[in-house]
Order: structure tokens, then sequence, then C-alpha cells
């Protein structure tokens, strides 16, 4: 089946500092990718959608100088936390999928930021 | 507007009950897609199944059963025989129907705890 590897599943590391999380699409080329963020006993919360070689679709209210989004090849797409603070500390899930096919999610990183 | 609503916030069963997650949605396109996905303790998500909305008939996979009921918006998910490894959250989502189908709209998840 469709394998979707993210790495780091664990980060943690001081205020101010970037952070980057990988998505990668395993076994299938990537169409879409998204990034979600899942806080404590909460579902998920779509930050951004990106398609291979365009700018990412941000949802409202997610900053996106805060969080870049690159997406350069239809199997990885990037997800940086740029001076990272404690209120970013979360959960941190990607999804890919290719044409016509569901979302399939990576095992997520959790992000502390101390 | 598109909404999930997954009622049951937690169920508790013991081992080899049957149990039946509740999945009710809001749209208003004619065509779509349903999911569930399963997220373990360890954080990951499974995808379970997907659904076109044209498609009602009901499916099984092994314990696993999903009824879809269009005329009354739901798409509700039955474990049959519980286990210990079914304690997880069990979420709900909705998605546009097509090769370029959307993000999904998930419900807020419904916590299964199988108990020996």
């Amino acid at each position: 089946g469709a394998v979707v590897s993210q790495h780091p599943s664990w980060v943690i590391c001081k205020s101010g500092t970037s952070v980057k999380i990988e998505c990668r699409s395993l076994d299938f080329q990537a169409t879409t990718m998204f990034w979600y963020r899942q806080f404590p006993k909460q579902s998920l919360m779509l930050m951004a959608t990106s398609n291979e070689g365009s700018k990412a679709t941000y949802e409202q209210g997610v900053e996106k100088d805060k969080f870049l989004i690159n997406h350069a090849s239809l199997t990885l797409s990037t997800l940086t936390v740029t001076s990272a603070h404690p209120e970013d500390s979360s959960f941190y899930i990607c999804s890919a999928r290719a044409w016509n096919q569901p979302q399939h999610f990576g095992d997520g990183t959790r992000l502390s930021i101390l | 507007a598109q909404k999930v609503t997954q009622a049951q916030t937690e169920i508790s069963v013991v081992e080899k009950e049957d149990v039946t997650l509740d999945c009710v949605y809001e749209t208003r396109d004619t065509t779509y897609y349903l999911f569930w996905y399963k997220q373990p303790p360890s954080g990951e998500l499974v995808f379970l199944i997907r659904r076109n909305s044209f498609d009602e008939q009901n499916e099984i996979s092994g314990r696993y059963s999903w009824n879809f009921q269009k005329s009354t918006s739901s798409f509700n998910f039955t474990i049959t025989a519980s286990q210990v490894v079914d304690s997880a959250v069990y979420f709900c989502a909705l998605g546009a129907y097509g090769g370029s189908q959307g993000n999904l709209i998930f419900g807020k998840g419904t916590k299964l705890s199988v108990k020996p």
C-alpha cells in the first residue's frame, strides 16, 4: 500500500530556532501534499495544501512566513517552522495523495519547543 | 457548509464486544467521498476506507464493516468482536469528489478503548 514517510518523528529544540520537517511519498508520486497540526485530544487542523511546483495554499489564520512549505518534487514536501516558540509545540502530520487516490498520512512529528 | 460530526467522544467496551462508531456529515455537494482513519496511540493515521457518495453498498472487511446511509447523511463504522489492538481514536472525514479532490474535513474523532 501507499507509504508516506515523515521525518523526524520527534524534535526538541530551543525557542528561536527553526525546524524543518520532511514528508516523502515512498512508492507513489504525490500530486498534492497536505500539512496538518493536531493539538492533544483534538482533531486535525489543516494548515496548508501544496501542489508540486506551486506555492502552498494556506488556511485562514496560518502564518505563511512562520510555516514555510516547499514542495519541490512529486515525492517530497517540507515544512519549516521558523523562529519557533513554545506555542508552536504540537503534533504536525503530513499527508500525500496521488491523483484521484485517498490521502495517506505520515507518522507525524512531535515538536517541543523549550 | 461542510461538516462532520462524531457525537461519541469516547467509547469503552470489553474485548469481543461489537461496537459502532457514528458519523454524520453535512455537505451541499451531490458527489463526495467519505473516509475513516484510525489513529493509534503512536500517532500515525491509518487509512481504513474511502467510500464515494453514489455507492451505498455496505462494505465489510474482516471484523470491520461500514454502513452508508445517504438518506440520513451517515457513515457508521462497526467493529465486530473488538480486540485490545482496536483501541485508538477513529476519525471520520469528508472530501470532495474527483481527481483533484481537496482537503479533508475531519470529525473530532471518537476514542475507542477496548479492555481485556
